[in-house]
């Protein structure tokens, strides 16, 4: 499976659009993209999942150029309770088996 | 989304007791589970591979006689930890990958809520 790599840390201020940027050099051609959040003592939550292009759902959208080797999650105006960690994956498909490695995540701090 | 649950969501126990903690996907069924631990500030780490019917795969440094597998259907993973020791006090992460169609197969995975064991 290719390794993300994706800052440790960002601060933002409520009402900003925050952009979290996840390199992904060694994707393969059955692999895409999962974003997930994880709030403190919780499971993670499922953000948002692509494989090229832009996807857009209800609280985020994800933007996959298309060598693929990088993905950015948009999360618009934030609030305090974006606060968290959100792990970007690389997950390969068609295959229920298939696991998922978690990298160190991105820990996103929103300021009022 | 589709639901993942755990049970308990957090137990106390005296160290060299056993624990189990069942995970269950509530509305579909998983031929594959997948169990983590996390310990504070740092990331999920995956444990093993759970599969209906057979044994369980376990990933690099997991002590298989210490965590037991026991994946009985296509809704129920169980996780018991044997003999249970202070350094197993974690929070436990379980998984189930439902599928959504499309193409390529873009099958989500869920997790649960997470089951906190403290051994004292």
């Amino acid at each position: 499976l290719a390794k993300t790599t994706q800052p440790i840390s960002m601060d933002s201020y409520e009402g900003q659009e925050v952009n979290i940027t996840c390199s992904h050099n060694n994707i393969a051609t059955n692999d895409y993209i999962t974003w997930y959040q994880q709030f403190p003592s919780q499971g993670p939550r499922f953000i948002i999942q692509g494989y090229k292009t832009k996807v857009t759902n209800e609280v985020a959208s994800l933007f996959i150029p298309a060598d693929r080797k990088s993905s950015t999650l948009s999360l618009p105006r934030v609030s305090l309770s974006d606060t968290a960690v959100y792990y970007c994956l690389v997950v390969r498909g068609y295959s229920s088996a298939s696991k998922i490695i978690f990298g160190s995540g991105t820990r996103l701090s929103i300021r009022p | 989304g589709a639901v993942v649950s755990q049970h308990p969501s957090r137990v106390i126990c005296k160290s060299g007791t056993s624990v189990k903690i069942e995970c269950r996907s509530l509305d579909f069924q998983a031929t594959t589970m997948f169990w983590y631990r996390q310990f504070p500030k740092q990331s999920l780490m995956l444990m093993a591979t759970s599969n209906e019917g057979s044994k369980a795969t376990y990933e690099q440094g997991v002590e298989k006689d210490k965590f037991l597998i026991n994946h009985a259907s296509l809704t129920l993973s169980t996780l018991t930890v044997t003999s249970a020791h202070p350094e197993d006090s974690s929070f436990y992460i379980c998984s189930a990958r439902a599928p959504s169609g499309g193409h390529p197969s873009t099958d989500t995975q869920y997790f649960g809520p997470g089951t906190r064991l403290t051994v004292l």
